[in-house]
């Protein structure tokens, strides 16, 4: 399969500080990225939707000031948590879809903890 | 609206017990289920895409089928690497929508 690498795997941040995360597709073109949070034994929770120069299509109840997203290129989508409280400290994951293939491909994605 | 139910929960094996996970979708319109594998504190690792009813792909121990109702996933003569959580997921609307997920299956399997 594709791969996609997200990095970094874990950050400790303390609170009121940000975070910015990368998600990058090694060997594909990532016209869309999406960015899922997960919670512990629970299943992904979509945060936001990113195509490639456009903004992003943030999910109900998801604070777009607070979880910024980027995605700049076909290969690159950031997502920046702004002024990290503990109650943001999680486990992110991206994914990756191109035009070719139409699975979409994680990364292994990230452990935050805010203290 | 679109909708993937994963069954069991949770599912407890004996090392070469065979057994199969459930994933029933109700969508507008199909255009891919994937099954993915994930690890504790790792991102999902895909697994299959099945287009098409009476479609079946295999991998080492794994199969899984495809019916215009639901999924199955076969594991045959598991061993306790293969245990961890195995999610379900539809493709709607094609194009770059988000997949639409299960809650997942957590397989343990016990040597």
């Amino acid at each position: 399969g594709a791969v996609v690498s997200q990095h970094p795997s874990w950050v400790i941040c303390k609170s009121g500080t940000s975070v910015k995360i990368e998600c990058r597709s090694l060997d594909f073109q990532a016209t869309t990225m999406f960015w899922y949070r997960q919670f512990p034994k629970q299943s992904l929770m979509l945060m936001a939707t990113s195509n490639e120069g456009s903004k992003a299509t943030y999910e109900q109840g998801v604070e777009k000031d607070k979880f910024l997203i980027n995605h700049a290129s076909l290969t690159l989508s950031t997502l920046t948590v702004t002024s990290a409280h503990p109650e943001d400290s999680s486990f992110y994951i991206c994914s990756a879809r191109g035009t070719a293939r139409t699975e979409a491909f994680f990364g292994q994605g990230t452990r935050l903890t805010v203290v | 609206e679109d909708q993937v139910t994963q069954s069991p929960e949770a599912l407890r094996l004996q090392e070469g017990e065979s057994s199969s996970l459930n994933c029933s979708y109700t969508v507008s319109g199909l255009r891919g289920l994937f099954w993915y594998r994930q690890d504790p504190g790792k991102g999902p690792e895909f697994l299959f895409t099945l287009y098409s009813a009476g479609e079946e792909k295999e991998k080492e121990r794994l199969k899984a089928t495809l019916t215009k109702k639901e999924s199955f996933l076969h594991i045959t003569a598991p061993k306790p690497e293969d245990s961890a959580t195995y999610l379900c997921a539809v493709d709607p609307s094609g194009g770059n929508t988000p997949l639409v997920f299960g809650k997942g299956t957590r397989l343990s399997v016990i040597a």
